[in-house]
């Protein structure tokens, strides 16, 4: 059974380019969460989805930023215009269908915006 | 306490030790608290999810107590083994969506 992947590993853009971060969670699992690690800071949630749905989405910035977990295929974090700022480790994590459940990482994308 | 806060910040212990880390997180609106292990280079692994309070939970040579009352959780690690060096992160689910607020997490070196 895979664990979550995330691609992307690596990603470099310049600014004002668009990113876009893929998360496929574990197979049975439609949960999914974004998370940012900026530099020398801890781990940030950004939003939480369900298939089709955005259930909580008070982590992200208001501006550029855009998340969804289409009925198929992977999760899509997308980054319009990024700045320097928006250089990051971004995280995906799912869970089934419980909130109490813990949430599988994948490895995150690391993202470097010259 | 308003957000999630672990100390110490980082610790170094000698093989065979014994350790444990604090987590201080809001008592009012738990949900869950959740401990992760962070080794570098990959992706947090979850240790323990607790939600009752007095709630003990093991794990091989690690393991958690939770009190939901006062707003903090112990991490305890049993012979620290040099495999056991990563950074420790505990997070609370304050709401019933998921969500969670992570500490800044303690950085744990065992040297041989």
């Amino acid at each position: 059974n895979a664990g979550v992947m995330q691609n992307p590993r690596h990603l470099v853009r310049r600014r004002g380019q668009e990113a876009r971060l893929r998360c496929s969670p574990m197979k049975g699992h439609s949960h999914v969460y974004w998370y940012r690690q900026l530099p020398e800071e801890g781990l940030k949630f950004m939003v939480y989805l369900q298939k089709e749905n955005i259930i909580d989405e008070s982590g992200m910035p208001k501006e550029r930023f855009s998340a969804e977990f289409p009925k198929e295929g992977p999760s899509i974090l997308r980054i319009q215009q990024v700045v320097r700022g928006d250089s990051a480790a971004y995280f995906c994590a799912s869970s089934p269908g419980t909130v109490l459940g813990e949430q599988f990482f994948g490895p995150g994308t690391r993202l470097t915006v010259l | 306490i308003l957000n999630v806060e672990q100390s110490p910040q980082s610790l170094h212990v000698q093989e065979g030790d014994s350790t444990n880390f604090t987590c201080s997180f809001p008592s009012s609106n738990f949900y869950a608290l959740h401990w992760y292990r962070w080794e570098t280079a990959k992706s947090p692994e979850a240790l323990f999810v607790m939600t009752l309070n007095g709630d003990e939970k093991k794990k091989g040579r690690i393991s958690a107590t939770l009190n939901t009352k006062e707003g903090y959780s112990y991490l305890y690690i049993k012979g620290s083994q040099p495999e056991d060096s990563a950074t420790y992160l505990c997070a609370s689910g304050s709401s019933n969506t998921g969500k969670l607020i992570f500490g800044q997490g303690t950085t744990l070196q065992v040297k041989p």
